[in-house]
């Protein structure tokens, strides 16, 4: 079955750049997401289509794409943007990352 | 303002059944793909299933785990989507997320959730 690889943890300090990998076969394929989820709140989209920010997400997300990897890019990174980051794509069916904790130090 | 506030949740023994719903409003609901999206204690975010707009179809697709056990309907009327579970294992203890779903060719994604609601199945 399809899976997306993302690393368990990321750590910066704040002020500087954080980037979450998330790797997948079927990603040059299909577009790939990332959500945002803080402890006791649901998850928040936060890119989509590898690179399009919604409405309302702060300019300091961005991400990108090459062959079989997606990248979340936080620069600046903030206090707030402690949280988990999940990756999410589809093939036959909708798949998600395992989740990576960016600890802000 | 986009709103979807799931209810129904709560402990239920394994093999037991238990019917989540999720009200929605602020958008046009019955033109809209809604799916559930579940996420085990501690853990990471999993696909349950859809159910597509009826002028889609109508139809439903579900994630492996759940497929025959678990039933996703709606009532456009009443701007509803529900979840049906039955033969409920241990391993379905999570919070339940409602979603609306927007996909296209080559992409499908979520763009507004609920904020949950927990099942736990345990006897």
């Amino acid at each position: 079955s399809y899976e997306l690889t993302q690393p368990p943890s990321v750590s910066v300090s704040p002020g500087q750049t954080a980037r979450i990998t998330c790797s997948g076969d079927a990603l040059p394929k299909q577009y790939a997401y990332w959500y945002q989820q803080k402890p006791g709140q649901a998850p928040v989209l936060v890119i989509y289509k590898d690179s399009e920010r919604p409405s309302g997400i702060p300019e300091r997300f961005s991400g990108s794409s090459s062959g079989t990897t997606v990248t979340l890019t936080i620069s600046g990174v903030q206090a707030e943007d402690e949280a988990d980051y999940y990756c999410q794509s589809a093939d036959s069916t909708v798949v998600f990352g395992g989740g990576t904790k960016l600890t802000v130090l | 303002e986009v709103q979807l506030v799931e209810s129904g949740g709560g402990l239920v023994k394994p093999g037991g059944s238990l019917r989540l719903s999720c009200a929605a409003s602020g958008f046009t609901f019955s033109n809209a793909w809604m799916s559930w999206v579940r996420q085990a204690p501690g853990k990471g975010l999993e696909w349950v299933g859809r159910i597509k707009s009826k002028t889609d179809g109508g139809t439903t697709d579900y994630a492996a785990p759940v497929k025959g056990r678990f039933t996703i309907s709606r009532d456009d009327s009443k701007n509803t989507l529900y979840l049906q579970m039955n033969s409920l294992k241990t391993e379905d203890t999570a919070v339940y997320y409602c979603t609306t779903e927007v996909r296209g060719s080559y992409y499908v994604y979520f763009d507004y959730w609920g904020q949950g609601t927990l099942v736990t199945v345990s006897s």
